[in-house]
């Protein structure tokens, strides 16, 4: 069975960069069939897509989020990682780490518990 | 922008009761749809896609259906498990993705 685990620190400061890693367990990185992404939650409000890799190194981006994102693949960690920099308030979430599936189109067929990151000084 | 949304936006409901829920869009988005299921702490979990296809594990109570620009997602009986929240999300051929506001089912 496929399983994400996010891990981090909880806590980050205005200004800094959160930094965010996935780890894999269950199945390899290297799918060709598969995208990885990460996704958040803020408090009380709905989700929103932050980007995706492929093993290759390929990304996506949420346009609005672009210039303070980026995401990475070590494939010989079994793992994908997410730092955004300049951080604040707004940023504070739950963030979720999930594999990205194909059929006909994309989709997030397993996702990881999620882990809440408080920007605060 | 296109506009996603999700009716109702919460529904207070029984265990047995059969939920529907509806997922619109401003404008034309896409001819396929996922659906996911979130509860506080646990993985969020994929329901639906490709509008109507049930992902493994997933008991037949659920169910997908489109009608025109409406995708629809039904809860034949609630069970206890199942009082969450409900988000449709559009179903394009590039990895980028975007979600409704979600639909919160509590308990009557």
């Amino acid at each position: 069975q496929l399983q994400l685990q996010e891990s981090g620190p909880g806590l980050v400061k205005p200004s800094e960069t959160l930094s965010l890693t996935c780890t894999v367990s269950g199945g390899s990185i290297r799918s060709s069939s598969h995208f990885w992404g990460w996704i958040r939650q803020p408090p009380g409000k709905g989700l929103e897509w932050i980007g995706s890799v492929y093993y290759s190194g390929s990304t996506y981006y949420n346009p609005s989020l672009q210039s303070r994102v980026t995401i990475a693949v070590d494939t010989s960690k079994n793992q994908f990682s997410l730092r955004m920099n300049s951080v604040t308030a707004a940023d504070t979430a739950v963030y979720y780490c999930a594999r990205v599936a194909y059929s006909t189109r994309y989709y997030l067929d397993y996702w990881g518990q999620g882990t809440l990151v408080t920007v605060s000084s | 922008d296109i506009q996603l949304t999700q009716s109702p936006s919460f529904q207070s409901a029984s265990i047995g009761d059969r939920v529907t829920i509806t997922c619109r869009a401003s404008q034309g988005i896409s001819d396929s749809l996922a659906w996911y299921q979130l509860k506080p702490g646990k993985a969020p979990r994929l329901l639906i896609y490709d509008t109507s296809t049930l992902q493994s594990g997933i008991p037949s109570r659920f169910s997908g259906s489109e009608s025109g620009t409406e995708f629809t997602l039904t809860i034949s009986s609630l069970q206890p498990e199942d009082f969450a929240t409900y988000y449709c999300q559009p179903l394009y051929g590039y990895p980028q993705f975007t979600f409704g506001p979600g639909t919160k089912i509590d308990i009557k």
